[in-house]
């Protein structure tokens, strides 16, 4: 079954401590990125990568980091977490070849910190 | 940078037709798309339109007008089930066409 995977689902974590968010998808696609959404802000792109070894920053990007050592996985790291990244966080993936492809997600992280 | 406006909240009742309106701000636009999201769930494709007109799929149909920077998505034949947020969303700018910009979202409720 074609999926993107996330975890954990639910995190609740202390002020600074480094977490990491894991994705993995299994369509073999080029393109994944990470999104926040928080009430009444739609979604909002943290970071994307376009390939292995390729990535660049979303329009929020302060406070993550992501790497792409591996075409299926996408890690979304908070070093120093803080309690304006409480948020709901969905990881997507799509294939490049033609634009406008359908983009898949992951179920949610829901993060929280205190 | 991209911009986009949908109404917050749209109600309807069962049975009826509702169309939710996108208008949008961008520049090195591709296409626009729609997912739909019902609550705690994740965003789910339901279509994109690269060239002006109406694509149909099922009771969906989505509608671009690349000219007036506006699109539509139309739901016909309203279930309980349609109930969910509806984003637009456009392919633009980095990514090379992959990079969505989501507007904040219609919240439809389909009543009795």
């Amino acid at each position: 079954e074609a999926q993107v995977t996330q975890n954990p689902r639910y995190l609740i974590t202390v002020t600074g401590k480094k977490l990491t968010v894991t994705c993995s998808q299994n369509m073999n696609h080029e393109y994944m990125s990470w999104y926040r959404q928080d009430p009444g802000l739609g979604l909002r792109q943290i970071y994307y990568s376009m390939n292995v070894e390729v990535t660049d920053k979303g329009d929020v990007p302060e406070g993550y980091k992501v790497s792409r050592k591996e075409k299926r996985n996408f890690p979304l790291i908070l070093e120093s977490p803080s309690p304006n990244q409480t948020s709901l966080y969905f990881c997507a993936s799509s294939s490049t070849q033609g634009r406008g492809t359908e983009a898949f997600f992951g179920q949610g992280t829901r993060l929280t910190v205190v | 940078g991209q911009s986009l406006e949908q109404p917050s909240e749209v109600t309807a009742v069962e049975g009826a037709i509702v169309q939710i309106n996108c208008t949008y701000q961008t520049s090195g636009f591709y296409g626009l798309s729609w997912y739909q999201q019902h609550d705690g769930g994740a965003p789910t494709f339901l279509s994109y339109n690269a060239l002006d007109g109406l694509e149909e799929t099922g009771r969906f149909s989505s509608f671009l007008s690349r000219s007036d920077s506006y699109g539509y998505l139309l739901l016909q034949e309203l279930q309980m089930k349609d109930s969910a947020s509806y984003f637009c969303a456009v392919s633009a700018g980095g990514g090379g066409g992959n990079k969505l910009t989501f507007g904040t979202g219609t919240q439809l409720k389909v009543e009795l």
